[in-house]
């Protein structure tokens, strides 16, 4: 079956522009969650949806940062007035629950620039 | 604290070589799960190998094996007879499991780039 897709997989924006993110999780997978891996701060998380909910927004990073995830499927990374800090891949991952009994699958990712 | 470390950010290796990657991690809950992603330079992490807390048995993939001690914290993972295609990035994470359960998210070390010369 299909994997865990993202769109873009490449994004170039100027600073202070909003932008969006997309991910497909694999079909039928009721976790998702997003991540950020830069060169200074590695792979962090940001927030996890079990269904459409998400629990925890702990993670991210600043309120300009949101997510939704709609019909338990495909979810929305929404950075609104982009900072050159957030340039970065966004990596996007599902598994069938939230725990750690269950391997997440990750997508290729999309690569964000802020100029 | 919740925390992996991999304490080599770089290794280099000649093809069959054998090579170990080391990773040692802190929790403070019994029940947890650890793993082993792969990131070849494509960019998609790929899974290699996940354990529970409870199943300290070595495992042993192909070219491939895992060591997991408790008594030291540690979850290393070793190539044998390393080939050019294992040149990748190579992360070990965690997910702590607490009582009621857990957000599953994985707490990754900052990773091992690992490079076999021909």
């Amino acid at each position: 079956g299909a994997g865990v897709s993202q769109s873009p997989s490449n994004k170039v924006t100027e600073k202070g522009k909003d932008v969006e993110l997309r991910c497909d999780p694999i079909s039928g997978h009721t976790a998702l969650y997003w991540y950020r891996q830069s060169l200074g701060q590695g792979l962090e998380f940001l927030i996890y949806f079990q269904g459409n909910s998400a629990p925890d927004k702990s993670g991210l990073p600043s309120d300009r940062f949101s997510a939704e995830r709609t019909g338990g499927s495909v979810s929305t990374l929404t950075i609104q007035r982009t900072q050159q800090e957030d340039s970065a891949v966004y990596l996007c991952a599902s598994s069938p629950g939230t725990s750690g009994r269950w391997v997440q699958y990750f997508g290729p990712g999309t690569r964000l620039t802020v100029t | 604290a919740q925390k992996v470390t991999q304490a080599q950010t770089e290794i280099s290796v000649v093809e069959k070589e054998d090579v170990t990657l080391d990773c040692v991690y802190e929790t403070r809950d019994t029940t947890y799960y650890l793993f082993w992603y792969k990131q070849p330079p494509s960019g998609e992490l790929v899974f290699l190998i996940r354990r529970n807390s409870f199943d300290e048995q070595n495992e042993i993939s192909g070219r491939y094996s895992w060591n997991f001690q408790k008594s030291t914290s540690s979850f290393n993972f070793t190539i044998t007879a390393s080939q050019v295609v294992d040149s990748a990035v190579y992360f070990c994470a965690l997910i702590p499991e607490y009582y009621g359960g857990s957000q599953g998210n994985l707490i990754f070390g900052k990773g091992t780039k690992l490079s076999v010369k021909p």
